[in-house]
């Protein structure tokens, strides 16, 4: 089944202490992305992959870093993890930028206290 | 740049009511596409249509339609006969084929509709 897999879904930890989402993907896609998604807001992507070791900045990538070491796998790091971070975070991907449509994980929902 | 407003925050309705959800867009980009994203309650996000920028035809597909107008930047999407299954969020968003961004999906706000029995 082809599909997008966040780990965890849920998740409480304390400020400060780094922490890894993992995402990943079986559709053979080269674009992939995280969004984070706040009420009023919509979502909002932090960062985002077109291939391999290619990755930049989205809109809101303050205090995230992310990695993309395989084509299937794109992890987000928290590595101070702050209260202004609870929120719920969406990996998604692409078979290509443009006119593609993005499949997504099921979320995480991060709370930092 | 580019942007996705969905000025509708909430909608409530009553069952078999018809309902349309608004999106207006900002691009300075010719070639774009645009979607739509339903948020059911249980929070996974489904894809639900994809428009280029090209393709002006209003598209059916069952209870629901969308009409896209170049001419007021908007691509508004209507729910006939809506039902209590239809309460969800739904998104709008908007793809640049050009974008500096990497073509990143813009999303709106979101409208939260609830269909009541």
């Amino acid at each position: 089944e082809a599909q997008v897999t966040q780990n965890p879904r849920y998740l409480i930890t304390v400020t400060g202490k780094k922490l890894t989402v993992t995402c990943s993907q079986n559709m053979n896609h080269e674009y992939m992305s995280w969004y984070r998604q706040d009420p009023g807001l919509g979502l909002r992507q932090i960062y985002y992959s077109m291939n391999v070791e290619v990755t930049d900045k989205g809109d809101v990538p303050e205090g995230y870093k992310v990695s993309r070491k395989e084509k299937r796998n794109f992890p987000l790091i928290l590595e101070s993890p702050s209260p202004n971070q609870t929120s719920l975070y969406f990996c998604a991907s692409r078979f290509r930028a443009g006119g593609f449509e993005a499949f997504f994980g099921q979320g995480t929902r991060l709370t930092v206290v | 740049a580019q942007k996705v407003t969905q000025a509708q925050t909430e909608i409530s309705v009553v069952e078999k009511e018809d309902v349309t959800l608004d999106c207006v867009y900002e691009t300075r980009d010719t070639t774009y596409y645009l979607f739509w994203y339903k948020q059911p309650p249980s929070g996974e996000l489904v894809f639900l249509i994809r428009r280029n920028s090209f393709d002006e035809q209003n598209e059916i597909s069952g209870r629901y339609s969308w009409n896209f107008q170049k001419s007021t930047s908007s691509f508004n999407f209507t729910i006939t006969a809506s039902q209590v299954v239809d309460s969800a969020v739904y998104f709008c968003a908007l793809s640049e084929a050009r974008s500096t961004k990497g073509s990143r999906l813009t999303f709106g706000e979101g409208t939260q509709l609830t269909v009541n029995p």
